[in-house]
């Protein structure tokens, strides 16, 4: 079956560190991967797309790497702040572009 | 620039009610706009996809009956609960896709349903 997969599991890091965030997906092939954050009542915000022939974007303290052979994609915050606290989603094209299919999305906590 | 709105933000409704939430793009065409719903700490789950002028299309198992959705502009689409009951009960997100732009999505803040 199709699955898209992040560690439901919340992320608590400290000011200043890396996070990283992973995101595997099964039984699809998607041209394309997104990441977006979305806080707690609002809907996600676009943050980063990486395209299967891509291996890493960078967009000011975000980094995305996506590995089509391991079906994974890494989401990295480096310096992080408080104000990075919040629920990063992955997302994947599906049916040639036409469908986007979220994960569920992992809750990062940065504490002070 | 790519905003997207919804309204209401929130609604509270008795069973049996009927509900119209309306999502739009306040500063670009969206030639396709999505209707998502989202349940506490889970996934978006796509409803579906409507494009300007022409009827949506709908993912399996959502009642197209029951969820109405048009699309009669390129700035505006809405969705309509009928008959609603406490299970439909979610927060329900747009999004809109801008013309020339095939991949990135814009999201509106979102509309809290709680069926009483």
């Amino acid at each position: 079956s199709q699955k898209i997969e992040q560690n439901s599991e919340a992320l608590n890091i400290q000011e200043g560190k890396t996070a990283t965030l992973t995101c595997n997906y099964t039984n699809y092939s998607p041209a394309y991967l997104q990441w977006y954050r979305q806080d707690p009542g609002r809907g996600p915000v676009f943050l980063l797309l990486i395209r299967e022939n891509e291996k890493e974007k960078r967009k000011e303290r975000l980094k995305v790497t996506f590995d089509t052979t391991l079906k994974q994609s890494l989401f990295h915050i480096t310096a992080s702040q408080p104000a990075d606290s919040a629920t990063y989603l992955c997302a994947l094209d599906d049916t040639g572009g036409f469908k986007t299919i979220f994960g569920a999305g992992t809750r990062l906590f940065v504490k002070a | 620039g790519a905003v997207v709105s919804q309204h209401p933000s929130w609604v509270i409704c008795k069973s049996g009610t009927s509900v119209k939430i309306e999502c739009r793009s306040l500063d670009f065409q969206a030639t396709t706009m999505f209707w998502y719903r989202q349940f506490p700490k889970q996934s978006l789950m796509l409803m579906a996809t409507s494009n300007e002028g022409s009827k949506a299309t709908y993912e399996q198992g959502v009642e197209k009956d029951k969820f109405l959705i048009n699309h009669a502009s390129l700035t505006l689409s809405t969705l309509t609960v009928t008959s609603a009951h406490p299970e439909d009960s979610s927060f329900y997100i747009c999004s809109a896709k801008q013309a020339g732009l095939a991949n990135e999505q814009f999201f509106g803040p979102g509309t809290r349903l709680t069926v009483l």
